[in-house]
C-alpha cells in the first residue's frame, strides 16, 4: 500500500508569504495528524482530524495557521503570513480508525521562511 | 501536561556493540510508549511500541522495557549494525490525550560504526 505523501518536499519562502502544505494519508486511514520539527527540538503535535473535523487543534500556534480536510480524504496546512519562527519540518501522519493502531508518518515538508 | 526527556542526544558505537537510549516521562497516567526511526530525508518510522500493561518486549535485535514507578522506558538494540545509524525518538502518549497527541523526546543520533 502507498504510505502518507506529502507535498512538497522542500518549500523556501519569504517572511510574509503564504505556503501551503499537502498530505495525503494512507487509504482509508480516518485519522489524520500534523506535527512540526523546529531545528534540534522535540516533534510537536500540531493537530489530529478524524475524517474530515478537527478533533483537537490544540498543538497549533497561532491563527497564522489554518488546517483543513475537505471530503476527510487529503488535508492542507496554510501558514499566512509565514514569519520566521515558523521554519522546521512539517510532518503528517495517518491511522486507521482503532485507538490502538500505529501512526505512520510521511516524509515531511522543510519549510524554510528567510 | 506530558513532559518526556530523552538521553543521550548522540551515542556512537561500534558496529556489533549494543547501544541504549533512555527516557523519562512525567505523565504517571501515559500508557502507550513508541520508538521512532528516522534516517536522513525520511519521515519517522515505528520500530517498536509498548503499552504499560507490559514490562518488556522484543523484535529481534531491538528491545523496549518500561518502568511504571519510575516513569522510564529504554529501547536496547543489540549486535548493532551501520544500517542502524540514525535518529532515534521515543514518545508518551497521555490518558484523555488525542488518539494520537504523541509527545516527543528531542531524539537521539546514533552513529554505528563500521
Amino acid at each position: 500500500e502507498a504510505g502518507v505523501t506529502q507535498f512538497p518536499s522542500h518549500s523556501v519562502i519569504e517572511k510574509g508569504q503564504t505556503v501551503t502544505l499537502r498530505c495525503d494519508p494512507i487509504s482509508g486511514h480516518d485519522n489524520l495528524y500534523w506535527y512540526r520539527r523546529v531545528m534540534g527540538k522535540e516533534i510537536k503535535f500540531l493537530l489530529h482530524f478524524v475524517k474530515e473535523s478537527k478533533q483537537d487543534e490544540s498543538g497549533m500556534p497561532n491563527n497564522r495557521f489554518l488546517a483543513e480536510r475537505t471530503g476527510g480524504t487529503y488535508s492542507t496546512l496554510k501558514v499566512q503570513p509565514a514569519e520566521l519562527e515558523d521554519s522546521g519540518v512539517y510532518f503528517c501522519a495517518s491511522s486507521a480508525g482503532s485507538i490502538l493502531a500505529p501512526l505512520h508518518f510521511g516524509n515531511g515538508t522543510r519549510l524554510t521562511v528567510t | 501536561g506530558e513532559n518526556v526527556e530523552q538521553h543521550p542526544s548522540t551515542l556512537s558505537v561500534q558496529e556489533g556493540d549494543s547501544a541504549v537510549i533512555k527516557c523519562t516521562y512525567s505523565d504517571s497516567a501515559s500508557n502507550y510508549f513508541p520508538w521512532y526511526k528516522q534516517e536522513l530525508g525520511k519521515g519517522p518510522q515505528l520500530i517498536i511500541d509498548i503499552r504499560s500493561n507490559v514490562g518488556e518486549k522484543k523484535d529481534q535485535r531491538i528491545a523496549v522495557t518500561l518502568n511504571k514507578t519510575a516513569k522510564h522506558f529504554s529501547l536496547h538494540i543489540t549486535e548493532t549494525q551501520p544500517e542502524d545509524s540514525a535518529v532515534y525518538f521515543c514518545a508518551a502518549r497521555g490518558y484523555g490525550g488525542s488518539q494520537g497527541n504523541l509527545i516527543f523526546g528531542k531524539g537521539t543520533k546514533l552513529s554505528v560504526k563500521p
